[in-house]
């Protein structure tokens, strides 16, 4: 399998719920992205990994938590969400640094009920 | 701060018409430039970007101009074809970990 790929496609979970997203890429990057997607909202970084190490948190809220456990793995966990969750969750890699042309995958859509 | 504005849609145009979307930025230091694209159930995708100004990026027909003076980086394609049908996304990247999209421009071309 080619490129950054996202399971599920599809979620749709209860406030109460707890559940994952998973992102894996198959580029040999060594840093990939969490990112929003809401309709009619800029695209929203969300979280940034290094070589493995988080550098950039960008205030989101703690029932949103990341996890990378190697340089091809990144697994976004969720927790307790609110329906304003809801929306379009994209996984991106990349080479080294914010500046190098990022690859997505095809993202999770996330209905929270 | 740094931010990213560009032309609300959605832009309906009849094939081979000629396409601008407007992307103004707003920066500290020097961005890298960049406009992706997002076709339907599909992830974004790069489609040009420009590291510094006076670079124009180029990529399947569509250009861009990274302007310093009016701080614009819009996207242009002379003649557009239905299969370009998609949104497009203007961002800036400054500093070691800050990337800036716009809110997307969504085309559709029709035949």
């Amino acid at each position: 399998e080619t490129g950054v790929t996202q399971t599920p496609r599809h979620l749709v979970m209860g406030m109460t719920n707890k559940k994952s997203l998973k992102c894996e890429q198959h580029l040999g990057h060594n840093a990939m992205y969490w990112y929003k997607q809401s309709a009619k909202k800029p695209l929203e970084l969300m979280f940034v990994y290094s070589l493995e190490e988080r550098v950039e948190n960008n205030s989101v809220p703690s029932r949103f938590s990341p996890e990378c456990p190697n340089s091809s793995h990144l697994f976004l966990h969720l927790h307790t969400l609110q329906p304003e969750d809801s929306a379009l969750y994209l996984c991106a890699s990349s080479q080294a640094g914010i500046r190098e042309t990022q690859y997505f995958g095809p993202g999770t859509r996330l209905l929270v009920l | 701060g740094n931010s990213v504005t560009q032309m609300e849609g959605p832009v309906t145009l009849s094939e081979e018409a000629f396409l601008t979307i407007n992307c103004t930025y707003t920066a500290t230091g020097y961005p890298s430039l960049f406009w992706y694209v997002q076709y339907p159930g599909e992830g974004l995708q790069l489609l040009l970007k420009a590291t510094k100004a006076d670079d124009k990026g180029s990529n399947k027909g569509f250009e861009a101009t990274y302007r310093k003076e009016t701080t614009s980086f819009h996207l242009e394609k002379g003649s557009v074809q239905v299969s370009d049908s998609a949104v497009y996304f203007c961002a800036l990247a400054t500093g070691a970990n800050n990337l800036f999209f716009g809110t997307g421009t969504r085309l559709t071309v029709i035949p």
